[in-house]
């Protein structure tokens, strides 16, 4: 059964503080790391696709960094907004057949307070 | 909007009905995925076509089905309703090539209550 863990469960920040979170997937078997945003009554919005072993992509103040090697993703918030507060989702895909199937971690839910 | 859309919104039936849920997947797009949400579990994969095809299989139980007709859009079968079957279901479109680095544009979501 494949793994995947996020950290923390949720976080509550200030306006202004930047924050961080985990994904961790199985480090056998990579192909692709997503990032999601998901806004309460809305539906998964894509971050990122990583793939590359030290992989870093940015997003206006969002931020990501992928080691397949240890098997974990940091996202990077600078700044953080309360229109930030969301959960955010990582999904891994293995390589082990030409399929799309995503394994989701149970999400980090940010609430950024003004 | 992520151009993914997914009828109806809101689904209220009784145990041991069936029903069904629609997809209609981005412009272009070739590959369906269907997810189930639950309550206390993350987005579970349940199965995904491409171009009318089954491509790959998750948690789907047997009491659920699906399919992909030849204009693309995508229906998912619940049979056999339990209380256990209440979620919000999303579908996802990616495309049009099977490339695995894909992102996957989610619809909406159909919140199904079974009561």
């Amino acid at each position: 059964i494949l793994n995947v863990e996020q950290s923390p469960q949720s976080l509550h920040v200030q306006e202004g503080d930047s924050t961080n979170f985990t994904c961790s997937f199985p480090s056998s078997n990579f192909y692709a790391l997503h990032w999601y945003r998901w806004e309460t009554a809305k539906s998964p919005e894509a971050l990122f696709v990583m793939t590359l072993n030290g992989d870093e992509k940015k997003k206006g103040r969002i931020s990501a960094t992928l080691n397949t090697k240890e098997g974990y993703s940091y996202l990077y918030i600078k700044g953080s907004q309360p229109e930030d507060s969301a959960t955010y989702l990582c999904a891994f895909k293995g390589g082990s057949s030409n399929t799309g199937k995503l394994i989701f971690g149970q999400g980090t839910t940010l609430q950024v307070k003004p | 909007d992520s151009g993914v859309t997914q009828t109806p919104k809101h689904l209220i039936t009784a145990t041991g009905q069936r029903v069904t849920l629609r997809c209609s997947p981005r412009s272009g797009d070739l590959s369906v995925y269907w997810y189930q949400q639950s309550l206390d579990q993350g987005l579970q994969f349940l199965i995904q076509y491409y171009n009318g095809e089954e491509r790959a299989k998750g948690n789907i139980l047997e009491r659920f089905s699906a399919q992909q007709f030849p204009d693309l859009h995508s229906e998912l079968n619940l049979s056999s309703l339990e209380l256990g079957d209440s979620a919000l279901y999303f579908c996802a479109s990616s495309g049009p090539g099977l490339a695995e680095l894909d992102t996957q544009y989610f619809g909406p979501g159909t919140r199904l209550t079974v009561l």
